[in-house]
């Protein structure tokens, strides 16, 4: 089976700007993940989606940082604008249920100028 | 809500011996823990994972153990070889419905041939 894809794979950027990740999940898997994960640091989740609804953004800096998953495949990550410690790796992960295991893409690194 | 810590932080062994990451988590609720091992510049694996129901799970060279009263969880490998070195993260959450998986630093093991 095709695992989570991710694009770009990598994004340089000044501060201020606007950046977007895309994501496209394991088909048929309903429930969508985004990470973001700082060097030397474990995944901290941002934004959790069931379908095209939010489960769970409780940690997503809403002031800066916007997701979607309008049809409940694909999804977006937007940064606008970004600061310097968003510099990381964003990682997106999907699951067949919201209780089943977790399967990663090979994320986005972002780098701020 | 959910703290993980994970011991040790880097992990130098000779291949073929064994190698034991341990991770304690501070929410009694939690249900589910999972072991990911992410290679440099890659997307983290699920390697194997345990339910509150079960104190021990082994899948070849590699087992994880659960200790529920303690709260605490351990990965162990036996017969290290060379591609076993990674960054290894545990992870703990609950699981009904929906994981919200929080993970730990992370412990970076090398296994010198």
């Amino acid at each position: 089976e095709a695992g989570v894809a991710q694009s770009p794979r990598y994004k340089i950027i000044e501060k201020r700007q606007s950046v977007a990740f895309w994501c496209n999940p394991i088909s048929g898997h309903a429930t969508l993940y985004w990470y973001q994960q700082i060097l030397g640091q474990g995944p901290k989740l941002l934004i959790q989606f069931q379908n095209n609804g939010v489960v769970d953004d409780s940690q997503l800096p809403k002031d800066r940082f916007s997701a979607e998953r309008l049809k409940g495949v694909d999804s977006t990550l937007k940064i606008q604008p970004a600061k310097l410690e968003d510099s990381a790796v964003y990682l997106c992960a999907s699951s067949l249920r919201g209780d089943q295991p977790q399967h990663f893409g090979d994320g986005t690194r972002l780098s701020i100028l | 809500g959910e703290n993980v810590e994970q011991h040790p932080s880097t992990l130098s062994v000779q291949e073929g011996d064994s190698a034991v990451i341990k991770c304690t988590y501070s929410d009694s609720a939690s249900n589910y823990f999972p072991w990911y091992k992410q290679e440099l510049g890659k997307r983290p694996q699920l390697i194997i994972d345990i339910r509150s129901n079960v104190g021990e799970k082994k899948d070849q060279r590699i087992a994880v153990t659960l200790n529920k009263t303690a709260k605490h969880f351990s990965l162990h490998i036996t017969e290290t070889q060379p591609e076993d070195s990674a960054v290894y993260f545990c992870a703990a959450t609950t699981n009904t419905g929906f994981q919200k998986l929080v993970f730990g630093t992370g412990t970076r093991l090398l296994v010198s041939p």
